[in-house]
């Protein structure tokens, strides 16, 4: 079981480039979600999707899009990649959409935009 | 509006001794919270979760605990390992929602 799995881990894009983050996970979970963390700021959800088929926009959506493949798969993609967009990614899933259930996290994508 | 506010937000401590980080919540209506461990380069990893009713929760050296009256909660770690030295999450979900709201966290060190 690799649980959550994100590619690249790292990458660094100049100013209005575009590229997509990839996740993964294996445990049949239904929800998908996408994370930035920024230093000194929690976890801010860009996209999530609670179930195949369906996407959401969370706190910060702008700048980026969302495509939910299929149940195991959930990119994000920077259509024109700005400076003010390095963070660092994480992807996440959980089994259902209820707050009682526990996400999991990927080991998240480093990415510089200079 | 709903918030998680952490403190303190960095904390320094000798192997083999105990700590307490803290937890302040405004988030209405409460539904649960977690605590959740993040190592320096990788994804968090949830340590604890609680409901409105339970107050105290243990995982391991890890012991948490809730009061839902003054929303607020506490990560307590005995007897402190190196391998504690990470970044403490607290998160709280509302009630009927499917979004978490996150803390900035506590960056704890653990020093020989």
């Amino acid at each position: 079981n690799a649980g959550v799995t994100q590619t690249p881990k790292f990458q660094v894009l100049k100013t209005g480039q575009s590229m997509t983050l990839q996740c993964a996970q294996d445990m049949n979970h239904n929800s998908m979600y996408w994370y930035r963390q920024d230093p000194g700021m929690g976890l801010r959800l860009i996209y999530y999707s609670a179930s195949e088929g369906t996407t959401d926009k969370g706190e910060v959506p702008n700048g980026y899009n969302v495509s939910r493949l299929n149940k195991r798969e959930f990119s994000l993609r920077l259509e024109s990649a700005a400076p003010s967009q390095t963070s660092v990614y994480f992807c996440a899933s959980r089994p259902g959409a209820s707050g009682q259930d526990t996400q999991y996290f990927g080991p998240g994508t480093r990415l510089t935009v200079l | 509006k709903n918030q998680v506010e952490q403190s303190p937000q960095s904390l320094i401590i000798l192997e083999g001794k105990n700590c307490t980080l803290q937890c302040n919540y405004t988030v209405s209506p409460f539904s649960n919270l977690r605590w959740y461990k993040q190592d320096t380069g990788r994804g968090p990893v949830s340590l604890t979760i609680m409901t409105f009713s339970e107050n105290t929760k243990s995982n391991g050296r890890y012991t948490a605990t809730l009061d839902a009256d003054t929303k607020q909660s506490s990560l307590h770690i005995t007897a402190s390992q190196l391998s504690d030295s990470a970044s403490y999450i607290c998160v709280v979900s509302a009630q009927a929602g499917t979004a978490l709201i996150f803390g900035k966290g506590t960056t704890l060190s653990v020093s020989s």
